[in-house]
């Protein structure tokens, strides 16, 4: 299975520019999206292949990466972007990554 | 508006079967595949498998083969997951996915709370 790799959590302030990655442990190309997920919620999609905004998501979300290692930036963030952020890979057989915890100071 | 509603929460013995639902709404149901996610605390999230709405065929993880069944019922544009011999791993939320063209989840159901316990 391609496992991938994000940091556990992190805490910025609201206005600040926010970026969290997640790493392949195999190429997967561009095939890399991210949910946002709040309690109690059901997972949202954000960003699909790396870089593309989903519908209705905010351009302060945006993605890059390639290959093994991913972003996921939020500029800037605000209070209601408290929320697990997940990555997923689906160019090898689908795999999620364990999820980073935003807090806001 | 695009939307899959879940069946609800199901509280089952451990041995038995439960069988949840995904209700499509909002789009053409045959146009895309559904997938099923299974989430835990301690696992996180994990991919069940998917179903082609159009033609049956399924494609699971293979963690989940003999575990999960995947069925589908295009005229009321549901999908179906039923899980069998349970046990209290099997204890967790399960979601429904709408896969877009890149093979994400574009929309999710509300999820089902699946509670095994004697």
């Amino acid at each position: 299975d391609t496992v991938l790799t994000q940091s556990p959590a992190l805490a910025v302030s609201p206005g600040e520019r926010v970026s969290i990655s997640c790493r392949a442990s195999e190429g997967v190309n561009s095939y890399m999206h991210w949910y946002q997920q709040k309690p109690g919620q059901q997972p949202k999609l954000l960003i699909y292949k790396a870089s593309n905004l989903a519908s209705g998501v905010p351009a302060r979300f945006s993605g890059s990466g390639s290959g093994t290692d991913f972003t996921l930036t939020i500029d800037p963030v605000e209070a209601d972007d408290t929320a697990t952020y997940f990555c997923q890979q689906s160019w090898n057989d689908p795999t999620f990554g364990a999820g980073t915890k935003l807090e806001l100071k | 508006q695009v939307q899959l509603q879940q069946s609800g929460a199901e509280l089952a013995k451990p041995g038995s079967s439960v069988k949840i639902s995904c209700k499509a709404s909002g789009y053409t149901f045959t146009s895309y595949y559904i997938s099923w996610i299974k989430q835990t605390t301690g696992q996180g999230l994990e991919y069940i498998g998917y179903i082609n709405t159009g033609s049956g065929g399924t494609n699971y993880n293979e963690k989940f083969k003999g575990k999960a069944t995947l069925t589908v019922d295009k005229s009321s544009s549901t999908a179906f997951m039923q899980l069998s011999s349970l046990t209290p791993d099997d204890s967790a939320v399960y979601y429904c996915a709408r896969l877009g063209a890149n093979w994400e989840g574009d929309y999710w159901g509300q999820g089902v709370m699946v509670t095994v316990s004697s």
